[in-house]
């Protein structure tokens, strides 16, 4: 059983278009993130939320767009995507201190 | 708040040597410190934390880290490298709470047959 499932695993999409990546998680953890890394392997925290709710937003454009349905989803849409959009994007969860679990990633490339 | 530092942007170790990838930490108050490590086109996986109690903190696949407060590191280690370790390695520690962690820059952990 996957513990953090994203979808999709691989994303090719033109500079202009919207998309959107679906995270889920079936561990009954009450945190779930998103963090992007870049081409040099660094890991940035851009969303956090906590039973649904919105806790962290660090400075993310506003093209990203966080959705968390219930607690065990958390979806990520981009509008008008651009060029430096283009990273590894990953969703993880998390219960209290006991660490995070991350998803397998979704590799998105802007062209 | 807390942060973490990796010094090294690489490792290399022969297989069957000891190793060790270093991770330093300024925190406020009492430190809560993890290692996660990043195998090619994976996500990543949890090692290890400390949060309190002994210093030596033995985690997954043989690895263990020394926390050492008057030298403010949590350094990762293992006995005997072997050729599978090799991948990105990841210190990190929460910023003001458990739901945001930052990451170290990552060490690249490569073993040499």
């Amino acid at each position: 059983d996957t513990a953090v499932s994203q979808t999709p695993k691989y994303l090719v999409t033109q500079m202009g278009n919207d998309k959107s990546i679906k995270c889920e998680q079936n561990l009954g953890h009450d945190t779930m993130y998103w963090y992007k890394q870049d081409s040099k392997k660094f890991l940035k925290i851009m969303f956090s939320y906590n039973n649904k709710e919105l806790i962290i937003n660090e400075t993310v454009p506003n093209r990203f767009s966080p959705k968390s349905p219930d607690k065990a989803h958390l979806n990520l849409h981009i509008n008008s995507l651009e060029l430096g959009d283009s990273a590894v994007y990953f969703c993880a969860s998390s219960l209290q201190f006991y660490g995070y679990t991350f998803g397998s990633g979704t590799r998105l490339t802007v062209v | 708040a807390q942060s973490v530092a990796q010094p090294e942007d690489q490792v290399n170790v022969a297989e069957g040597n000891p190793l060790t990838v270093k991770c330093t930490y300024s925190v406020s108050g009492n430190p809560y410190l993890f290692w996660y490590v990043q195998y090619p086109n994976r996500g990543l996986q949890f090692l290890l934390k400390y949060i309190t109690g002994d210093n030596l903190v033995k985690g997954s696949y043989g690895f263990e880290a020394e926390f050492n407060k008057s030298q403010t590191s949590f350094h990762l280690k293992k006995p005997s490298a072997l050729v599978s370790d090799s991948a990105l390695y990841f210190c990190a520690a929460p910023e003001g709470g458990y739901q945001k962690v930052t990451f170290g820059t990552g060490t690249k952990l490569q073993v040499i047959p």
